[in-house]
């Protein structure tokens, strides 16, 4: 079953713009992470919130963590047509070594 | 480090055949994972070993799927007969856990036909 779930499913900006993309869980968690993929590749992690951590920056990326709410946000700022990906959100489950991905977020910047 | 080294990349394969997809992990890394991705059901989790040990197989579709982690450095992941379901893409990852990020590899297409 699925623990995250990313918002919106698609997303297209002009390149310049800003782009957020908002998760939601279910369960308690210790940690949340950001991962980008690219076409026919492999995830890459972008960042990682700690659950007693409410903000935290890497570069361009912004990402917000609200445990009462269950939600988190990423916000990439001044986007690239290099950012263009889809982007997921996991979710580390108190109590299990394993994280959990969301289905993700298509991202399209257009030069 | 050359990352999470997957192989083969591409798999062409007949339905009823036997699939083996294998994974060289970081170095170091005490977690591997397996993941299969499809348009339908997104990234799902298989297997997890720790230390070479497996720890959670509860995402192992059903008995044709098997995952061994013989020593540090090397997993595979067996299907046995192969059906057209099972075609996706299939990522191992290794981390020092999830109190960490987790270093991806760049997956196995699988087609069987």
């Amino acid at each position: 079953s699925q623990q995250g779930e990313e918002d919106p499913q698609a997303l297209s900006i002009q390149e310049g713009e800003n782009a957020t993309m908002n998760c939601s869980y279910k369960t308690s968690i210790n940690n949340l992470q950001w991962y980008r993929q690219n076409s026919g590749r492999g995830l890459v992690h972008l960042i990682l919130i700690r659950s007693n951590e409410r903000e935290k920056h890497s570069g361009r990326l912004r990402v917000t963590l609200d445990t009462s709410k269950k939600s988190s946000s990423l916000l990439i700022t001044a986007s690239r047509a290099a950012d263009t990906a889809s982007y997921f959100c996991a979710t580390d489950v108190r109590g299990a070594q394993k994280l959990v991905f969301g289905q993700g977020t298509r991202l399209t910047i257009n030069p | 480090d050359a990352g999470v080294i997957q192989s083969p990349r591409h798999e062409v394969t007949e339905m009823g055949q036997e699939v083996t997809l294998r994974c060289k992990p970081i170095s170091g890394h005490d977690y591997l994972f397996w993941y299969r991705q499809t348009m339908m059901r997104g990234l799902e989790l298989l297997i997890y070993f720790n230390n070479n040990v497996p720890i959670d197989d509860s995402g192992m579709p059903e008995d044709r799927f098997s995952a061994k982690m013989p020593n540090a450095s090397f997993s595979t992941l067996k299907i046995q007969p192969s059906e057209p379901r099972d075609s996706a893409v299939y990522f191992c990852a290794s981390s020092f856990g999830t109190l960490y990020g987790y270093t991806f590899g760049s997956g196995t297409r699988l087609t069987v036909v």
